[in-house]
């Protein structure tokens, strides 16, 4: 099974500021065929399901703010957050599809300083 | 508007089964592959199963195999997991989503408790 592990568990930041979270799996979820990374970002808020932030590890999901970006190729990816605001408090979760079982991260929680 | 709505979760005792359900709609069920995936109190996402576009592929955590069952009726544009042998680990919310990739759509969820 591919293992995701995710850094940092948990994040403090300041309103407006960066958040950086990463997400690092034990094989490279790119695809040679296609040249497409799969691995996709999930934003999950309290008694709320995952909601799709980012696919193909770089492709933003409509409706969601451009503050939110993903990079990486290979193994390590990235979910940075510019200028966070104060809805962004949220769990993040890496996931990948390259392969079964899919598999998550173990989560970053994002909390307001 | 996409809808995915889960239904059939309970409290069971261990060894029970239980069968849920999942309506979609909003868009054209046929062309995605579906998935189950739980989430334990306070835990992540974890993957359970998925079932292909046509209902004739379908694959399982090692953590459920043998013991679940994953269907779907592409003319009511329902998905099932049929849970059989239910044990205490099993407790959990479960979500059934559209695709897991570029176009990921999560249902509320169902909650599963299975406790004596």
């Amino acid at each position: 099974d591919i293992v995701m592990t995710q850094s940092p568990d948990s994040l403090a930041a300041s309103l407006g500021e960066r958040a950086t979270i990463n997400c690092k799996s034990s094989q490279s979820l790119l695809y040679s065929s296609n040249n497409k990374n799969y691995l996709t970002w999930y934003q999950q808020k309290p008694g709320q399901p995952p909601k799709l932030l980012i696919y193909w590890a770089s492709t933003r999901e409509s409706g969601v703010p451009d503050r939110f970006s993903g990079s990486g190729s290979g193994t390590d990816f990235t979910l940075t957050i510019t200028s966070l605001q104060a809805e962004d408090v949220a769990v993040y979760y890496c996931q990948q599809h390259y392969t079964s079982p899919i598999t998550f991260g173990q989560g970053t929680r994002l909390e307001i300083k | 508007e996409v809808q995915l709505v889960e239904s059939g979760g309970g409290l069971v005792q261990p060894g029970e089964s239980l069968r849920l359900s999942c309506g979609a709609s909003g868009f054209r069920f046929t062309k995605y592959w579906m998935h189950w995936v739980r989430q334990g109190p306070g835990k992540g996402p974890l993957w359970v199963s998925h079932i292909n576009s046509d209902g004739n592929m379908t694959d399982y955590a090692d953590s459920v195999k043998g013991r679940f069952t994953i269907s779907r009726d592409n003319a009511k544009n329902m998905l099932y997991l049929q849970m059989n042998s239910l044990g205490v680990e099993d407790t959990a919310v479960y979500y059934c989503v559209r695709d897991l990739a570029a176009s990921a759509f999560w249902g509320q969820g169902t909650t599963v408790t299975v406790s004596s």
